[in-house]
């Protein structure tokens, strides 16, 4: 299976900040990441695919980048409802895994 | 507006059969791809598999042996069966509806655009 690291597990931050967040894949996924966002008690949310296509309805505050093993979400202009967890998904090959998580705080 | 919403018990015991159900509305199933992942403290998100609109599957291998999905058209539900389950497969379970767009060699980019908020499920006696 191929493993996704993801980096930092936590992080803290305030409203209007830029943060970034790091996904490696053990072997090249060639853009075959996707970027979810999940709040407490609700579905988790698609934000980008393909490393860096945005989402229909997603703000564009919200962007991808990266190619061979290393991906990055950024979300610059952190607004109150950007406060949650954040997975990075390969689906480069079955069985598609994810990442550990990052927790963004306030 | 599509929505997804997981069913079925709460609490299973082990060594018994775990049945999830996802109900889907404002989509038809056999218009779409579907797949089941969990969550749990212990190994974080998991991707069980999915059921295409061919009713064709794919498992992930950790769980292949014991694991069954399958579509009803006439509910519009697809359906999730985890055999022989123990203390391990407790997690919460989504559904979540798949997309692609055309990717190279024939590999398409598949990623989950639409997820249900997710049932817990707890393997105890």
């Amino acid at each position: 299976d191929i493993q996704v690291t993801q980096s930092p597990s936590s992080l803290s931050a305030s409203v209007g900040d830029r943060v970034t967040i790091t996904c490696r894949a053990s072997q090249s996924i060639s853009s075959y990441l996707n970027w979810y966002q999940q709040t407490p008690g609700k579905a988790p949310k698609l934000l980008i695919y393909i490393a860096s296509t945005l989402e229909s309805g997603v703000p564009s505050r919200f962007s991808g980048s990266g190619s061979a093993t290393d991906y990055t979400l950024t979300i610059t202009s952190l607004q109150p409802e950007d406060f949650a967890t954040y997975f990075c998904q390969q689906s480069y090959t079955m069985p598609y895994t994810f990442g550990q998580g990052t927790q963004l705080e306030i | 507006q599509v929505q997804l919403q997981e069913s079925g018990p709460g609490l299973v015991k082990p060594s018994e059969t775990l049945s999830l159900t996802c109900t889907v509305s404002g989509a038809t199933i056999s218009s779409h791809y579907w797949s089941w992942i969990r969550q749990s403290a212990g190994k974080g998100l998991e991707w069980i598999g999915r059921i295409y609109t061919s009713g064709k599957t794919n498992y992930n291998p950790s769980l292949k042996s014991r694991v069954t999905m399958s579509g009803d058209t006439s509910k519009n539900q697809f359906s999730l069966e985890l055999s022989s389950v123990t203390a391990a497969d407790t997690a919460v379970y989504y559904c979540a509806r798949d997309s692609r767009r055309s990717g190279p060699y024939y590999n398409p980019y598949w990623y989950s655009d639409l997820w249900g908020r997710g049932t817990l499920v707890t393997v105890s006696s």
